[in-house]
């Protein structure tokens, strides 16, 4: 059964730094990965989706990476801000059925 | 462009009473869920419609029905509602492009069974 995992489940970084967030996953046959961001009492945004076949996607300050054989994506915000505050939360595709199964997500604060 | 509607916005019920949860897309996708999201739980997957006149389970299905109206609406329904089923509700589409398929999400309908 697929599992996705998101660590850690809090973060809070001063405003200005790089960072990245985890997200792992028990099978590797996935059809894709999508990160989205979910700000409080608001629905789901879609930020970056990767094909199994491709290795990143960059969108502004965001760099999403897959390693599939690891079971890992990684999502770098650079010179974050406070604006980037909200939960993020990975998400994988099998590859059989039309289901996607969330992590729980990071709730990341950015400190002014 | 709407994207994915939902009504209400909030509800709150009783035990017992009955409800449905109102989704729309007009982005013409086929597929569209019902998702429920709970703290420490994440987002679980309720019903999915792969297109206008079917409909699956997902991961967590006891209790709700589903209606796929036509392609661009899907209906969740809480024939029963019990204190358990206390969350907020999500509804999406899905974009397909080729290989290339992403979902989109509504603003969510939060829900309290007393």
């Amino acid at each position: 059964k697929q599992e996705v995992t998101q660590i850690p489940a809090a973060l809070s970084v001063p405003e200005g730094e790089n960072l990245v967030l985890n997200c792992s996953f028990t099978d590797s046959a996935i059809y894709n990965l999508q990160w989205f961001r979910q700000d409080p009492g608001k629905g789901l945004t879609s930020l970056l989706l990767i094909q199994s076949s491709q290795r990143e996607q960059t969108s502004g300050r965001l760099n999403a990476s897959l390693d599939k054989s690891s079971g890992r994506s990684t999502l770098y915000i650079a010179a974050s801000q406070p604006g980037d505050s909200a939960t993020y939360l990975c998400a994988v595709k099998l590859n059989r059925d039309d289901k996607i199964i969330f992590g729980k997500g990071t709730r990341l604060h950015i400190l002014p | 462009n709407a994207g994915v509607t939902q009504t209400p916005k909030f509800q709150v019920l009783k035990t017992g009473q009955s409800m449905t949860l109102q989704c729309a897309q007009d982005m013409n996708h086929n597929s569209m869920y019902w998702y429920r999201q709970d703290p420490g739980m994440g987002l679980r997957l309720i019903y999915y419609s792969a297109s206008e006149g079917t409909t699956d389970k997902g991961e967590v299905p006891n209790g709700y029905n589903v209606s796929r109206l036509n392609k661009r609406e899907f209906s969740l329904r809480l024939e029963s509602a019990a204190p358990s089923q206390t969350s907020v509700y999500f509804c999406a589409s899905k974009r397909v492009r080729g290989d290339y398929n992403e979902q989109f999400f509504g603003p969510g309908t939060r829900l309290t069974v007393l």
